[in-house]
């Protein structure tokens, strides 16, 4: 049964640091992995989309990476602004479906 | 030019109701999904239906029947309300079941009172 855990559950960092979140998944037979974002109360809202064939994408300030040998991801966010402020979630692609992590509330202080 | 979108945004009821909740996108897409996301906001995957045939139901109660009427309408009906129902309801819609990538509406949040 695939399982996907996100740590950590909560972060805070001062504006302009980089940072990285981490997501790993018990089994490595994915058909792809997409990082999201969710604003309270609100829709997710995708932000990158890894197929398994591939090992990194990038948009913008932000560069996602998969290894699927090690059944990790990290999304790493480069000079973080308090927009940036958000739930990230990691999803896994599993033909049909996505199994979620449980994501990393991120806070980015002025 | 909302991609995805969902009615109502907020729904309240009370136990033992019967309720439905529509989802239409708008960009092509062959396969519709519901997931559900609970209190302690973890999201899970309800149903997903491809090309109006159901291909997933992830062993929910049977109160919940989605009904796909085209490709790009699928909605949600929920008879029997229990509080236990409460939480936030997502669609979403992707090109195919395969690799594709998935985008969501803004759900609708279902209070059981």
């Amino acid at each position: 049964k695939q399982e996907v855990t996100q740590i950590p559950a909560a972060l805070s960092v001062p504006e302009g640091e980089n940072l990285v979140l981490n997501c790993s998944f018990t089994d490595s037979a994915i058909y792809n992995l997409q990082w999201f974002r969710q604003d309270p109360g609100k829709g997710l809202t995708s932000l990158l989309l890894i197929q398994s064939s591939q090992r990194e994408q990038t948009s913008g300030r932000l560069n996602a990476s998969l290894d699927k040998s090690s059944g990790r991801s990290t999304l790493y966010i480069a000079a973080s602004q308090p927009g940036d402020s958000a739930t990230y979630l990691c999803a896994v692609g599993l033909g049909g479906k996505l199994i979620f992590g449980q994501g990393t509330e991120l806070s980015v202080k002025p | 030019d909302t991609a995805v979108s969902q009615t109502p945004k907020y729904l309240v009821t009370q136990m033992g109701n019967d309720k439905s909740i529509k989802c239409e996108q708008n960009l092509g897409h062959d396969t519709m999904y519901w997931y559900k996301q609970d209190s302690k906001k973890f999201l899970k995957i309800m149903f997903s239906y491809n090309n109006k045939e159901l291909i997933i139901n992830e062993t929910v109660p049977n109160r919940f029947s989605p009904k796909s009427p085209d490709k790009a309408h699928l909605n949600l009906h929920i008879n029997s309300l229990e509080l236990g129902d409460s939480a936030v309801y997502f669609c979403a819609s992707s090109q195919d079941y395969s690799s594709y990538e998935q985008y969501f509406g803004p759900g609708t949040r279902l209070t059981v009172t």
